[in-house]
């Protein structure tokens, strides 16, 4: 059980143009996801907490305007990176807690290679 | 903010060696997770700690929620060359915010 599934694994863009990345629990309901940057050889940074129905809530510094998130059911985030640059490549990796349980216990997606070009 | 000390920062090992490694906050946790992420990979929950004092096994894996809910220790007893990969420490302050602050990482290579 506590299965995230995350989409694309990789993705490749051309500047200036938007990339969709999708986060799901396959097998729990995740009222809370969260998303991370990851750069090479570096810890994960916290982006944003996404709750189900209502607006994500974005760390300091990070433009919601360049990346939205959306939860729009108990087992899917998305990640939208808008108007992407080539420095917006990265690797961006979704996290989910279980309903119901600790929600501490986050399980995370298998991440997102994303590259602009 | 919240901040982690997770050291070391790099480990090389024979195969069948112990593993030790430690994250120190300068905050009180009440939640402590090991992840390990292979390369490329999302990070895999090893072992989830919740009391102070706390000590659990997962196999060759024994982690501990030290006492002053500042610190935790993640050993790796008789290594195997699959252990290779990064190993996060990551704490929770509690209440409503479910958020992570993870520790940076380390590396660990076992050689066969």
């Amino acid at each position: 059980g506590a299965v995230v599934s995350q989409h694309p694994s990789w993705v490749i863009c051309k500047s200036g143009t938007s990339v969709k990345i999708e986060c799901r629990s396959l097998d729990f309901q995740a009222t809370t996801m969260f998303w991370y940057r990851q750069f090479p050889k570096q810890s994960l940074m916290l982006m944003a907490t996404s709750n189900e129905g209502s607006k994500a809530t974005y760390e300091q510094g990070v433009e919601k305007d360049k990346f939205l998130i959306n939860h729009a059911s108990l087992t899917l985030s998305t990640l939208t990176v808008t108007s992407a640059h080539p420095e917006d490549s990265s690797f961006y990796i979704c996290s989910a807690s279980r309903t119901g349980y600790r929600s501490t216990e986050a399980f995370f997606g298998q991440g997102t290679r994303l590259t602009v070009v | 903010g919240q901040q982690l000390n997770q050291s070391p920062q790099s480990m090389f090992i024979q195969e069948g060696e112990d593993v030790s490694m430690n994250c120190t906050s300068s905050s009180i946790f009440n939640t402590w997770l090991w992840y390990k992420q292979d390369p490329g990979e999302g990070p895999v929950l090893l072992i989830a700690l919740y009391k102070a004092g706390e000590l659990t096994s997962n196999g060759r894996l024994t982690a501990q929620f030290g006492i002053t809910r500042k610190d935790s220790f993640l050993n790796i007893s008789a290594s195997i060359p699959s252990d290779v990969g990064i190993y996060f420490c990551a704490g929770n302050s509690g209440g409503s915010n479910y958020k992570l602050t993870f520790g940076k990482g380390t590396l660990l290579t076992v050689n066969p």
